[in-house]
């Protein structure tokens, strides 16, 4: 299976500023996902995106993918302090999402 | 409700002892994963059911770890005689389809003792 690893592990921002994440990935996919957990929960789905898509937006997110380079990048502009939280990538190979160690995101207010 | 829901939420068991956990998926989801996270890490994958068919088990770290979800719905995880290394959070999600969005429960966590 595959594994998407996330960078940086850790990212410390104002509220405001934008935070940006990314995930490099081994194999090819038909699609990305990000999600976002918060401290002691489960995981919460933010946004996919196909192998067909170099971009898309969801409100404040905007995720940009490039297949050549197996990379996808996840864009939070004017954060806030409720984004605090530890953001995942997931790539689903052979139906079996696997995701990295994930990005702690700190929004400090 | 309409989420995933998972119980119990907080288990401590002493090691030796085996422990169950449950997972009600969203009606009607096909794909049902279990997940192993243990803390600052990402979830790790243990299982995949398809229905009640348990397409992938490789995850599974010892069989000590048994899963099943006889009539397609709801999924139990086994894990006999714990061992301190178990302790973590397990998370259940289910999905509609087999390559789509994952709907994640809130985990139980287990502490090993």
């Amino acid at each position: 299976s595959q594994q998407g690893e996330e960078d940086p592990q850790a990212l410390s921002i104002q509220e405001g500023e934008n935070a940006t994440m990314n995930c490099s990935y081994k194999t090819s996919i038909n699609n990305l996902q990000w999600y976002r957990q918060n401290s002691g929960r489960g995981l919460v789905h933010l946004i996919l995106i196909r192998s067909n898509e170099r971009e898309k937006h969801s409100g404040r997110l905007r995720v940009t993918l490039d297949t050549s380079k197996k990379s996808s990048s996840l864009l939070i502009t004017a954060s806030r302090a409720a984004d605090t939280a530890s953001y995942f990538c997931a790539t689903p190979g052979s139906y079996i999402p696997t995701f990295g160690r994930g990005t702690s995101l700190i929004v400090h207010p | 409700g309409a989420g995933v829901s998972q119980s119990p939420r907080y288990k401590v068991a002493k090691r030796g002892q085996d422990v169950a956990l449950r997972c009600d998926p969203i009606s009607g989801h096909v794909s049902l994963f279990w997940y192993q996270q243990a803390l600052g890490q990402g979830p790790e994958f243990l299982t995949y059911f398809q229905n009640e068919a348990q397409l992938d088990k490789s995850g599974l770290p010892s069989d000590r770890f048994f899963a099943e979800r006889p009539e397609g719905s709801v999924s139990t995880l086994k894990i006999q005689r714990t061992q301190q290394e178990d302790s973590a959070v397990y998370l259940c999600a289910s999905s509609p389809g087999t390559t789509g969005e994952l709907f994640f429960g809130e985990g139980s966590r287990l502490t090993v003792l």
